[in-house]
């Protein structure tokens, strides 16, 4: 069975700093994974999809790398600001719809 | 805005009620899925919809009951709810369910109290 984990449960930064977000999974048999932000009450938005044949990915000041033979994934964020405040999830999917961790919440402190 | 809509946004309703559920999604997307987010939990599987046909059922209580029409519209039909089952209740939709570069998107999800 999938498991997903999620390291630090929360982290709280400066504004302007650099961090990294991590992100495990058990089963490496995955065929994407995706990382998810998530505003307090609100839904999930898609940020970032990897496909398991992709080492890793960027939009804007956010890069996430795969590395599925060590079951690993890290969403580095550059630059953070206040605005990047909120939960961020990471899921896997392969032969079973989408596996969640319990996410890193993150607040970056003006 | 991520094109799939819930409704409604929140909804507080008693252990006897019945209520609905809805979700549509305007992507074009064959799949289609609940799940659930209870505090201090990773966000659960309940039910799978491809093209209209229910694929995946988590051992879910049968006072949860999904119905999809047709492949934008999803529903969820709650009956004799406990307080426990108090969530978000979160729907998604994707081109197709387990398959390569077949990405998820979210509604806004419905905040459900049982009293």
């Amino acid at each position: 069975k999938q498991e997903v984990t999620q390291i630090p449960a929360a982290l709280s930064v400066p504004e302007g700093e650099n961090l990294v977000l991590n992100c495990s999974f058990t089963d490496s048999a995955i065929y994407n994974l995706q990382w998810f932000r998530q505003d307090p009450g609100k839904g999930l938005t898609s940020l970032l999809l990897i496909q398991s044949s992709q080492r890793e990915q960027t939009s804007g000041r956010l890069n996430a790398s795969l590395d599925k033979s060590s079951g690993r994934s890290t969403l580095y964020i550059a630059a953070s600001q206040p605005g990047d405040s909120a939960t961020y999830l990471c899921a896997v999917s392969g032969n079973t719809p989408l596996v969640f961790g319990k996410g890193t919440r993150l607040s970056v402190i003006a | 805005e991520t094109g799939v809509t819930q409704t409604p946004r929140h909804l507080v309703m008693g252990m006897t009620n019945k209520k609905s559920l809805k979700c549509e999604q305007h992507l074009g997307h064959n799949a289609m899925y609940w799940y659930k987010q209870s505090a201090k939990k990773p966000l659960e599987l309940m039910f799978v919809y491809s093209l209209e046909e229910r694929v995946e059922n988590n051992s879910v209580p049968s006072r949860f009951s999904p119905e999809c029409p047709n492949s934008s519209h999803l529903f969820l039909h709650l009956h004799t709810l406990q307080p426990e089952d108090s969530a978000l209740y979160l729907c998604a939709s994707s081109p197709h369910p387990g398959a390569l570069n077949t990405e998820a998107f979210f509604g806004q999800g419905t905040r459900l109290t049982v009293v």
